[in-house]
Order: C-alpha cells, then sequence, then structure tokens
C-alpha cells in the first residue's frame, strides 16, 4: 500500500524559507506515470493547489505564490521536497503531499498533512 | 487564477439526495474532463470521491456521482447518511496546466 509522509519544521519565521519534504513508501516515485504535488490549507480554511513535479518532467505552480515555491523530487531517496521563501503568516497551514496520476484529475494518495506555522 | 465558485453549505435529511455544483470557467472547468471531487472530514486528510467529472475510484460508494454541463461540475450524493456530513472540494486543470480548487461546501446531514 502507497503510503505518503510529510516532514519539516512546525515552526518557521518570517521571511525566511519553509522547508518540506514528502517521504513515499510502498512504490517508487519514478515508476509509473505520477505526478507528485503539494496543497495546503490555512487554518479553518479551504484547500489550495501549490504544484507538481513530474519525475524527470516539468514542474507546475500556482501563480498566486509569485514563483516563491520550487518544487524538486529526489529518485535515489524516493521523495519530493518544497521550499517556499520569504513566507508571511499568511503561508500558515497544514501543507499536504498528493500522488496525481498522468492523464486524469485523481489525487488518489494524500499525505496525512503537517501543519507548519509562521511566526516570530 | 480564481477560486472555482461552490456553495459554502448545503444540508439534507437522511435519506435523501443533495447536489454541489462548482463553477468555473471555459478555462478551466468548461474546457476539459478534468474535474475531481474531495471528502474531507474534520482533521482528516481529503479523499478522492470522483475524477475526471464522472469516475468513482474502487472502494467509493455509488451513492456518489459526478456529472458537469457547461462550466459547472456538480457531485450528487444520494440516500446520505450520517458519516456523509464532511467538508467537499472540487479541483479543476486549467489551460495553464495549473489546478484550482473550488473554496469548499460544508455538508450538513440533518
Amino acid at each position: 500500500q502507497l503510503q505518503l509522509q510529510e516532514s519539516g519544521p512546525g515552526l518557521v519565521k518570517p521571511s525566511e524559507t519553509l522547508s518540506l519534504t514528502c517521504t513515499v513508501s510502498g512504490g517508487s516515485i519514478s515508476g509509473g506515470s505520477y505526478f507528485w504535488g503539494w496543497i495546503r490549507q490555512p487554518p479553518g480554511k479551504g484547500l489550495e493547489w501549490i504544484g507538481n513535479i513530474y519525475p524527470g518532467g516539468s514542474t507546475y505552480y500556482n501563480p498566486s505564490l509569485k514563483s516563491r515555491a520550487i518544487i524538486s523530487v529526489d529518485t535515489s531517496k524516493n521523495h519530493f521536497s518544497l521550499k517556499l521563501t520569504s513566507v508571511t503568516a499568511a503561508d500558515t497551514a497544514v501543507y499536504y503531499c498528493a500522488r496525481r496520476r498522468e492523464g486524469t484529475s485523481a489525487l488518489d494518495y494524500w499525505g496525512q498533512g503537517t501543519l507548519v506555522t509562521v511566526s516570530s | 487564477q480564481s477560486a472555482l465558485t461552490q456553495p459554502a453549505s448545503v444540508s439534507g435529511s437522511p435519506g435523501q439526495s443533495i447536489t454541489i455544483s462548482c463553477t468555473g470557467t471555459s478555462s478551466d472547468v468548461g474546457g476539459y474532463k478534468y474535474v475531481s471531487w474531495y471528502q474531507q472530514h474534520p482533521g482528516k486528510a481529503p479523499k478522492l470521491m470522483i475524477y475526471d467529472v464522472s469516475d468513482r475510484p474502487s472502494g467509493v460508494s455509488n451513492r456518489f456521482s459526478g456529472s458537469k454541463s457547461g462550466n459547472t461540475a456538480s457531485l450528487t450524493i444520494s440516500g446520505l447518511q450520517a458519516e456523509d456530513e464532511a467538508d467537499y472540494y472540487c479541483i479543476s486543470c486549467t489551460s495553464s496546466s495549473t489546478w484550482v480548487f473550488g473554496g469548499g461546501t460544508k455538508l450538513t446531514v440533518l
């Protein structure tokens, strides 16, 4: 059974860089035709798509993040990562990683989510 | 990109049917078959309920169904049950190869 697990600091200072990793177990991140992505949810609010990556291929980002987001993949470690620069309190959210099958809209596997708080 | 428009809340009694709408534009919902729906219970990760407008993943009850007309996609839940009470979100691909969520709908089972 495929599992995704987010990890990273739970507290980040304003203006610094948020860094999260999603470790994939039970399957290869480079096996099959899948996009790997990040979604976030501010406390009490809705879901926001951050971006996704296709191993060995392209990355796509939410334009509202104004180029602050960078998603990368490390196939040797079977994980992918998110960096979000110049964070503010508005970036406080639960961050989820998820898998989407290529050619479909199905985000079929999700991590449990990790809360990141931006505060000094 | 603007969030897709969903009603903030809907409600229904056990056994009834409800429909949640998800309205976008011809650059997202209206232009592609790539719309999916997610159920989220408090404190939990979202769960895929419908993908590609109307396909249902294995293991999801056939009480859940999806459709689309023009720029509006819809999720219908028939035979409402108490455990269906949750937040529901739609997401669509866009003409820019990005994805956009709806604002979410809180379903209350009366």
